[in-house]
């Protein structure tokens, strides 16, 4: 049991570039979500899913988007990254849409852009 | 809105010393309240959850209070290693009868603990 990998951990990106993070789980959770951590401001909501095929818009959505084709995959897609959204970034999931489910992180990555 | 406000943003102590952490919050209707550690490099991690009718729970060294009729929470940390040096987050959840649920986020205290 893996529980929330992230792939990859580390990237480095030049200003108007692409990529797209991978977060996995193996826990058959429902929910899934995606933050970015800077310094000072904690963990902001990116996306997040309520189950396979469905994505909505968390508090800062602006320049990311998402897809959730199968249950257990959830992707953050850059299509032209900014210096700004040099940040951690990290995936959560959690059982239930019902409150207070434990949300289980992944380790993070971390995306430079220059 | 729905915020989270926590306090101090940091903290330092020397190694043996206890502290508390302390959480204010704004969500309605509440729900639940949960504390996460996250060390440095890593996703958080659930230290405890609190319900509206309990006001003191324990994990280890760890104990959270609550009072919902003042909307606030704490995390006391008796006896301080090393090893709890680490950002502390505070989350509360909201119930909802329907749509999605997403839980409100403090922005976390960091301790440091020194030997």
């Amino acid at each position: 049991n893996a529980g929330v990998t992230q792939t990859p951990k580390f990237r480095v990106l030049k200003t108007g570039q692409s990529m797209t993070l991978l977060c996995a789980q193996d826990m058959n959770h429902e929910y899934m979500y995606w933050y970015r951590q800077d310094p000072g401001m904690g963990l902001r909501l990116i996306h997040y899913s309520v189950g396979e095929g469905t994505t909505a818009k968390g508090e800062v959505p602006d320049g990311y988007n998402v897809s959730r084709l199968k249950k257990q995959n959830f992707l953050l897609g850059l299509e032209s990254a900014a210096p700004s959204q040099t940040s951690v970034y990290f995936c959560a999931s959690s059982y239930s849409p019902s409150g207070g489910h434990e949300q289980y992180f992944g380790p993070g990555t971390r995306l430079t852009v220059t | 809105k729905n915020q989270v406000e926590q306090s101090p943003q940091s903290l330092i102590i020397l190694e043996g010393k206890n502290c508390t952490l302390q959480c204010n919050y704004t969500v309605s209707p509440f729900s639940n309240l949960r504390w996460y550690k996250q060390d440095t490099g890593r996703g958080p991690v659930s230290l405890t959850i609190m319900t509206f009718s309990e006001n003191t729970k324990s994990n280890g060294r760890y104990t959270a209070t609550l009072d919902a009729d003042t909307k606030q929470s704490s995390l006391h940390i008796t006896a301080s290693q090393l090893s709890d040096s680490a950002s502390y987050i505070c989350v509360v959840s909201a119930t909802r009868t329907g749509g999605s649920y997403i839980p409100t986020f403090g922005r976390g205290t960091s301790l440091i603990v020194h030997p």
